[in-house]
Order: structure tokens, then sequence, then C-alpha cells
């Protein structure tokens, strides 16, 4: 098991529903991430947080919220979703956020939350 | 636009053959390329990075090459084992962050007993 745990594990809800991923790392990493991933489709990088900061916001609609209120824990608010928005949610956490330039920095990634909504 | 391309997108091989996974890239400017395994129901798992300068990189049976002028990469697994069933990411990185990666969609590979 990596040092990146996700809660829940799977979460159905309904499209006027509101729910929270949470991620937690033990890894001491300063940087934490939010994918989406959808059937046959690559990973989408979502929201990047370094130092606690959101350095990356890729055109994610607003009914996702993260939310990273110290270096450890990262929250993905959910509210009026759509199901299109059904997928694995990954969050993953490295030594090094934002533009580490050219630098190798290794990614953990956690087991993912399982997005059903119906 | 940055893209990664992974071939086959689908593979059945026996317990115990070999087999080797594709990745043509066009990421530009090119940082390090890496390749992830990710079982069913888990997050990815790294299994090598390698930059521009790096030919060919091993852990355990699995072996990347890198061909940095033909944007060209390759995981070959070898002995396949049941536990080797598993989606392999290709990922490229540009120079910069982690909005510099570049994702493929994976092939996804059954180890038939």
């Amino acid at each position: 098991e990596t040092g990146v745990t996700q809660t829940p594990r799977h979460l159905v809800m309904g499209m006027t529903n509101k729910k929270s991923l949470k991620c937690e790392q033990h890894l001491g990493h300063n940087a934490m991430y939010w994918y989406k991933q959808s059937a046959k489709k690559p990973l989408e990088l979502m929201f990047v947080y370094s130092l606690e900061e959101r350095v990356e916001n890729n055109s994610v609609p607003s009914r996702f919220s993260p939310e990273c209120p110290n270096s450890s824990h990262l929250f993905l608010h959910l509210h009026t979703l759509q199901p299109e928005d059904s997928a694995l949610y990954l969050c993953a956490s490295s030594q090094e956020g934002g533009r580490p330039s050219g630098r190798l920095y290794e990614q953990y990634f956690g087991p993912g939350t399982r997005l059903t909504v119906t | 636009k940055n893209q990664v391309e992974q071939s086959p997108q689908s593979l059945i091989i026996l317990e115990g053959k070999n087999c080797t996974l594709q990745c043509n890239y066009t990421v530009s400017p090119f940082s390090n390329l890496r390749w992830y395994k990710q079982d069913t129901g888990r997050g990815p798992v790294s299994l090598t990075i390698m930059t521009f300068s790096e030919n060919t990189k091993s852990n355990g049976r699995y072996t990347a090459t890198l061909d940095a002028d033909t944007k060209q990469s390759s995981l070959h697994i070898t002995a396949s084992q049941l536990s080797d069933s598993a989606s392999y990411i290709c990922v490229v990185s540009a120079s910069g962050g982690a909005d510099g990666l570049t994702f493929g969609k994976g092939t996804h590979l059954i180890i038939q007993p």
C-alpha cells in the first residue's frame, strides 16, 4: 500500500446531492493533486496544490470544489454533479509541486474513489 | 498539441511469455518519461522514470527503453506472471510541473494461465 489514502473508496450519489472526497498523505510531501480517470481516456489533471496553495485549475467545472487545509489533507467537494462526472477520482502527492523545472519528482497515487452519479 | 499514444490498446498473453508495450509521444520540451502500472481498482504505481540521456532502465522483470530521437519508448515484460495483469500507462513530462504531464490511455494487459 502507498502512503496516500482516499475515502470513500466507492460513492453513489444523485445529481442533487452534496458529498466530499477525502485524501490524506503520510509521506511528508508538499504537493497534492486531484485527477479524473474515465473509461478509455487518459488521466485528466484537475487541481494542483503546492504548499497548500492552489497552483493549477484545469478549467474544471465549478461543481467541483477543492480544499487543502494543510499539506497532508486534500478534499474534493461535489455538488449538483452530472452523470458524465462518473469516474475514478485519484489523489496523488509529490515532494515538489507547481513548476520544478526539469526535475524528477515522483508522484504517489492513492487507490481512488469510484464515483457513480445517478 | 502534446500527445502520448500507446499500443496495443489491449493484449492477452499466456503466463510465462514475454511481451512489449509501445509508447509514442509528441511532447515538447521533453523532461522525462514514466511507465506506471495500474491494477484494477488501485491507483497507478511507478515502474520506471527515464530522462533524455537514458536509453534503457530495468525494474525486475520490467525493462523500459527510450529513443528520444524517434520519440518512442517501449516496456518489455519478461516471463510474465498472473500478477502482471494490469493497465500500463506511459506518461511524458515536459519541463515544468505536474501540469506538464501528458498521459497515455494505457495498455490493458491480461495474463492467462
